[in-house]
């Protein structure tokens, strides 16, 4: 109930080209969404969020796409550049007690 | 800066010494983690302290100890680890349980 799901585990993507990561939860009473970018040797920093009031927020090249009713919300990543490999993480709160990260996505995006 | 400030940044120790790990908020925040990551593997949960007062302890083995001072500081002393504690140990802090979380940029620790 607690877990939040993400896929996939690793990705390869060309220079320009768009990344997708996907993420999946069971908890209903969750309702803030962030993604979360880690670079080697770094702490994770918060790099966009959503409500679910909203289907989608956009910030630069990075979009949050979110469906309610399946439970699901992605990161997509417009345009990638070598500076965006890192792992990324998804999480879910209910602003609460709970705070629940994904297990994460290693990004390599090739020059 | 991240305003969440961890010290050593790196560590080494062999399995019968005693150190302790730091960190320090300038944020505000009244909740502070501490995580243990491992290579593939995801972030793992250890410790939840919100306002001074531990409110989780994910089945942590009793050689991790955990300290919180007062809202700005946290602590965890290390004795007895294992080669399998070896890990890069983050520490995180939020406006209070459950809200985003602002990380630090680990220690690195390796058990010798």
């Amino acid at each position: 109930q607690q877990q939040v799901k993400q896929s996939p585990q690793s990705l390869i993507v060309q220079k320009g080209g768009i990344s997708i990561i996907n993420c999946a939860y069971e908890n209903t009473a969750f309702d803030y969404f962030p993604w979360y970018q880690q670079f080697p040797g770094k702490g994770p920093a918060l790099l966009i969020a959503i409500r679910p009031d909203v289907s989608e927020k956009k910030e630069g090249r990075f979009t949050i796409s979110f469906n309610k009713s399946a439970k699901q919300f992605s990161l997509h990543i417009m345009d990638s550049q070598p500076g965006d490999s890192a792992t990324y993480f998804c999480a879910a709160s209910d602003y609460g007690q709970n705070f629940v990260f994904g297990p994460g996505t290693r990004l390599s995006v090739l020059p | 800066e991240t305003g969440v400030t961890q010290t050593p940044r790196h560590l080494v120790m062999g399995m019968t010494n005693k150190k302790s790990l730091k960190c320090e908020q300038h944020l505000g925040h009244n909740a502070m983690y501490w995580y243990k990551q491992s290579a593939k593997k995801p972030l793992e949960l250890m410790f939840v302290y919100n306002f001074k007062e531990q409110t989780e302890n994910n089945s942590v083995p009793s050689r991790f100890s955990p300290e919180c001072p007062n809202s700005s500081h946290l602590f965890l002393h290390l004795h007895t680890l294992q080669p399998e504690d070896s890990a890069l140990y983050l520490c995180a802090s939020s406006l209070s349980s459950g809200q985003p979380q602002h990380f630090g940029d680990g220690t690195r620790l390796s058990i010798l």
